[in-house]
C-alpha cells in the first residue's frame, strides 16, 4: 500500500485566513482525493484531484473555498480559504491503488479555526 | 452526501464475542471497502470486496456483500479490547470518475 504523508499535522488558525495542506505519496498515483471529517462524524468527499486535469468538486464544495493543486503524480495541495470556525475539521488526503482499487488515507491534518 | 448507512450506530460487546456490523447503500457500486478508525487516529484499510464477490475473509474478519439487497456486513470473530474503534463502510462507484463515499460508521466497544 502507498505511504501518504500530510503537512501540517495540525494547526490553529484565525478566521479569515487561509491554510494550505500538503499531501505527499511515496509512489505515483493517478487518483487522489480530499476528504473532511468533522468531530465525531464520518468522512465527506470534498473533491477528486487527478494529475493533468481540474479537480472535480462534490456538491457543497467550491473551488474558490477549497482550491486544489495537483502538479504531479505524487503530490497535491488543498487550501482552505477565508476560514471560519465551521471549517474546523480533520482534512484527509487519499489515494487509490490502480490495480486493486483499494483506497488508502494519509494521517490527516487537524484544523482548528478560532 | 453519504451513500452508506450503517447499523448499529454503536455496539458494545464482551471480549471473545463476535461483532457484526451492517452497511446498506442506495445505488449500484463497483466495490465496497471497510475501514477501522481508532479514536483520534487515521483510517486503517481492512478489506475490499468487489461487486461480483459475495464473501471475503481476512484473519478474524469476514465480509459479505449482497448486491441484490444493496447491503454488506462485517463480522469480527473472537473480539479483543484492541478492536474497540469506529468502523466505516465505503462504497466505490465509477460514474464518469471514480469516487468512494463513506457511511456514517459504527462505534464498537469491546469490554475486557
Amino acid at each position: 500500500s502507498a505511504v501518504i504523508s500530510q503537512k501540517p499535522s495540525r494547526d490553529i488558525c484565525q478566521r479569515g485566513t487561509s491554510l494550505t495542506i500538503q499531501c505527499q505519496v511515496d509512489s505515483q498515483v493517478t487518483m487522489m482525493f480530499w476528504y473532511r471529517q468533522q468531530p465525531g462524524q464520518s468522512l465527506t468527499l470534498i473533491a477528486t484531484a487527478n494529475q493533468g486535469s481540474e479537480a472535480t468538486y462534490e456538491s457543497g464544495f467550491v473551488i474558490d473555498k477549497f482550491p486544489i493543486s495537483r502538479p504531479n503524480l505524487t503530490f497535491s495541495t488543498l487550501t482552505v480559504s477565508n476560514m471560519s470556525p465551521e471549517d474546523s475539521s480533520i482534512y484527509l488526503c487519499s489515494v487509490q491503488d490502480r490495480a486493486s482499487y483499494e483506497q488508502y488515507f494519509g494521517p490527516g491534518t487537524r484544523l482548528t479555526v478560532t | 452526501s453519504q451513500q452508506g448507512e450503517e447499523d448499529p450506530q454503536a455496539l458494545s460487546i464482551q471480549e471473545g464475542e463476535n461483532a457484526t456490523m451492517n452497511c446498506s447503500y442506495k445505488t449500484s457500486i463497483n466495490n465496497l471497502q471497510w475501514y477501522r478508525q481508532n479514536s483520534g487516529r487515521g483510517l486503517v484499510h481492512l478489506i475490499l470486496i468487489r461487486s461480483n464477490e459475495r464473501e471475503k475473509h481476512s484473519g478474524r474478519l469476514r465480509v459479505t456483500l449482497d448486491t441484490s439487497k444493496k447491503s454488506s456486513s462485517l463480522l469480527i470473530t473472537a473480539s479483543r479490547a484492541a478492536d474497540t474503534a469506529s468502523y466505516f463502510c465505503a462504497t466505490g462507484r465509477n460514474t464518469g470518475g471514480f469516487k468512494t463515499i463513506f457511511g456514517a460508521g459504527t462505534r464498537l466497544f469491546v469490554k475486557a
